[in-house]
């Protein structure tokens, strides 16, 4: 039972495009998001969050949205560029921080010159 | 400031073997915790442990075990190796319960 969920394996976009990054989630006790970057062998790195009791988050060219009531968030990233190029994973959390998170199985970025 | 310290980096054991993986979290943190990364599953919650005490569990079998020592460092252990535990095992901490969670780089287990 996938609690969250990333449903695109993998991405493709050109430099300077925006980048959209799904996820959606079936715990409604979720009430804290979080985004994470992972270049390969190394560990994910905190990206931005946000709360449920907020519906957008910015810094700098990174935006998260939440939709509480379709139970989905996505990443902007604008404008992308070749160093984002990484897997994206989507955490959750029942408990407002990263107690228990609960990851979806994360989306391949490739931003290509 | 140092980064979360995992060693060893790589390990190649066979079933039925038993492994021991290390944590060092960042200087003032006091809580840590264990994630199984596998291609097919994304990451998955192993353990969390604050103050020496394991605060959360993962659906893992028992064969997934961990402890956390006086001065914050981790050791998660899995005995009787199968063939489904190879994976990146990453450690995680963070300052206390509910704080942002910083990665270290991973063990890469692999089971032979």
């Amino acid at each position: 039972d996938q609690q969250v969920k990333q449903n695109s394996p993998s991405l493709s976009v050109q430099e300077g495009r925006i980048s959209i990054l799904n996820c959606d989630y079936t715990n409604s006790m979720f009430d804290y998001f979080l985004w994470y970057k992972k270049y390969p062998a190394e560990g994910p790195t905190f990206l931005i969050s946000i709360s449920s009791i907020k519906d957008k988050n910015e810094d700098g060219r990174f935006t998260v949205f939440l939709n509480k009531s379709a139970k989905h968030l996505s990443l902007h990233i604008v404008p992308s560029q070749p160093g984002d190029s990484a897997v994206y994973f989507c955490a959750a959390s029942p408990q407002g921080g990263s107690e228990k998170l609960v990851f979806g199985k994360g989306t391949k970025l490739t931003v290509n010159p | 400031k140092a980064g979360v310290t995992q060693t060893p980096r790589y390990l190649i054991k066979t079933r039925g073997q038993q492994v021991t993986l290390s944590c060092s979290p960042i200087s003032g943190h006091r809580s840590v915790s264990w994630y199984q990364q596998t291609p097919g599953q994304g990451l998955q919650f192993l353990f969390e442990y604050f103050s020496e005490t394991q605060r959360n569990k993962g659906n893992f079998p028992g064969r997934f075990s961990g402890r956390q020592f006086s001065n914050s460092r981790s050791e998660m252990n899995v005995s009787t190796l199968e063939l489904g535990d190879s994976a990146l095992y990453l450690c995680a901490s963070s300052v206390s319960l509910n704080e942002k969670l910083f990665f270290g780089s991973g063990t890469q287990l692999s089971v032979l």
